[in-house]
């Protein structure tokens, strides 16, 4: 299993740019999130979904839109990029048997 | 308002110091306490979950407590592999199931 996967690792933007993070995972868990990890405010949860079609915010979800139409992918999209979105960015999963969450290897995107 | 603390923000050790680690909790309706390891660059990896209050898990030099208000890593005898970024989490029930809120973290130097 190659676990939770990103794409891509760095991306710079532009302000104003639109861009999509991917993520997918291969082990048929339900739950899935994205997270940003920021300097001295830890890691906080942008969006989330517990299966296929249905999708929540977190606690930071502004300037961010997410979707989930299957189980292995939920992609978080940026609509109009600023820089107060420059963060590192982590998906994770996790199954329905524990609340162990794996956590994906992350994306650095910086915003200009 | 749900909040974790983590403390001391930053923790050098000599090789072979023991210490322990603190995560302190403020929620209502906690469903379980997680501890992850980050390296730099990377993405968090699980290490224990605690469900009650008085259990215990241990894991090679790392053992993990948990009170009704904190939690404890305790690092015995470590070894300079085990410089590390140590993030607490916790987990609630009900409508945030499955949603993870983050300490900030400690970042442990180990010494040589």
């Amino acid at each position: 299993n190659a676990g939770v996967t990103q794409t891509p690792k760095f991306q710079v933007l532009k302000t104003g740019q639109s861009m999509t993070l991917q993520c997918a995972q291969d082990m048929n868990h339900e739950y899935m999130s994205w997270y940003r990890q920021d300097p001295g405010m830890g890691l906080r949860l942008i969006h989330y979904s517990v299966g296929a079609g249905i999708t929540d915010q977190g606690e930071v979800p502004n300037g961010y839109n997410v979707s989930r139409s299957t189980t292995e992918d939920f992609p978080l999209r940026l609509l109009s990029a600023a820089p107060s979105q420059t963060s590192v960015y982590f998906c994770a999963s996790r199954g329905d048997s524990n609340n162990e969450q794996f956590f994906g290897p992350g994306t650095r995107l910086t915003v200009l | 308002e749900d909040q974790v603390t983590q403390s001391p923000e930053a923790l050098r050790l000599q090789e072979g110091e023991s210490s322990s680690l603190n995560c302190s909790y403020t929620v209502s309706g906690l469903r379980g306490l997680f501890w992850y390891r980050q390296d730099p660059g990377k993405g968090p990896e699980f290490l224990f979950t605690l469900y009650s209050a008085g259990e215990e898990k241990e894991k090679e030099r790392l053992k993990a407590t948990l009170t009704k208000k904190e939690s404890f890593l305790h690092i015995t005898a470590p070894k300079p592999e085990d410089s590390a970024t140590y993030l607490c989490a916790v987990s609630l029930g009900g409508t945030s199931y499955g949603k993870l809120t983050f300490g900030q973290g400690t970042i442990l130097t180990v010494h040589p």
